[in-house]
């Protein structure tokens, strides 16, 4: 079974400050990673992946995360908050089912974003 | 490129009521499908999954169904609705692959 804790709820930071957002899994097998943003009242999209390779992979809208396999961990960065990063943002894991890839998301944790 | 596609956007029905929400996908063949709801709180919750034209695996026993009636179209439905369905559902796609992409979303208020 794979499971995926994000540690706060609800982050809040000034803009242009760093952006943190962590997340741990728990998988038997090497997972896939993804972080997903959600704005009120959207669906989710795509901001980055780890599959295989580079550990540290880049996203959209100048957010990356490292997966490090030690600590289980796949974080969220992003340098320079901007006003328009507020928004909740899940964690997922994945691995292989055969033909299909199930993935399980964190609860989420929302960014606000202070001037 | 590939769309997808939700309907409706909100939706307020009464309890007892019948449910049809329909999710359909563009610019791709022979996806995965995925329905998920989403409560307050409680993150993203995987209730049907398709990997092809009526082939559909129940994640959560519930007052839901789901159908796959044509390769891009997977409709979730109720035949009575209760106040615990309200919530907000995302429809996903896959090629086959380890990745998702999620449509806009429709909520529903179960009254």
């Amino acid at each position: 079974a794979q499971s995926v804790t994000q540690l706060g709820s609800h982050v809040s930071v000034s803009e242009g400050a760093l952006v943190l957002l962590r997340c741990n899994y728990s998988s038997s097998v090497p997972p896939y990673l993804f972080w997903y943003v959600q704005y009120p009242n959207q669906g989710l999209q795509l901001l980055l992946k780890y599959t295989t390779g580079a550990t540290l992979v880049k996203g959209i809208n100048g957010f990356e995360a490292e997966f490090k396999k030690s600590e289980t961990s796949f974080h969220l960065t992003k340098p320079s908050a901007h006003m328009s990063d507020a928004a909740e943002y899940f964690c997922a894991v994945s691995h292989s089912g055969g033909s299909n890839y199930k993935l399980t998301f964190g609860k989420g944790t929302l960014l606000t974003v202070n001037p | 490129s590939q769309t997808i596609h939700q309907w409706p956007a909100t939706l307020v029905q009464p309890v007892g009521s019948p449910l049809s929400l329909e999710c359909t996908v563009e610019g791709t063949s022979n996806p995965n499908l995925y329905w998920y709801r989403q409560a307050a709180g409680r993150g993203l919750q995987l209730l049907f999954y398709s990997v092809g034209i009526g082939q559909i695996s129940s994640e959560v026993p519930q007052n839901l169904s789901a159908s796959r009636p044509q390769d891009r179209q997977f409709i979730l439905s109720s035949k009575k609705l209760l106040l615990s369905d309200s919530g907000f559902y995302l429809c996903a796609w896959s090629g086959g692959r380890e990745t998702q992409y999620f449509g806009p979303g429709t909520r529903l208020l179960v009254l």
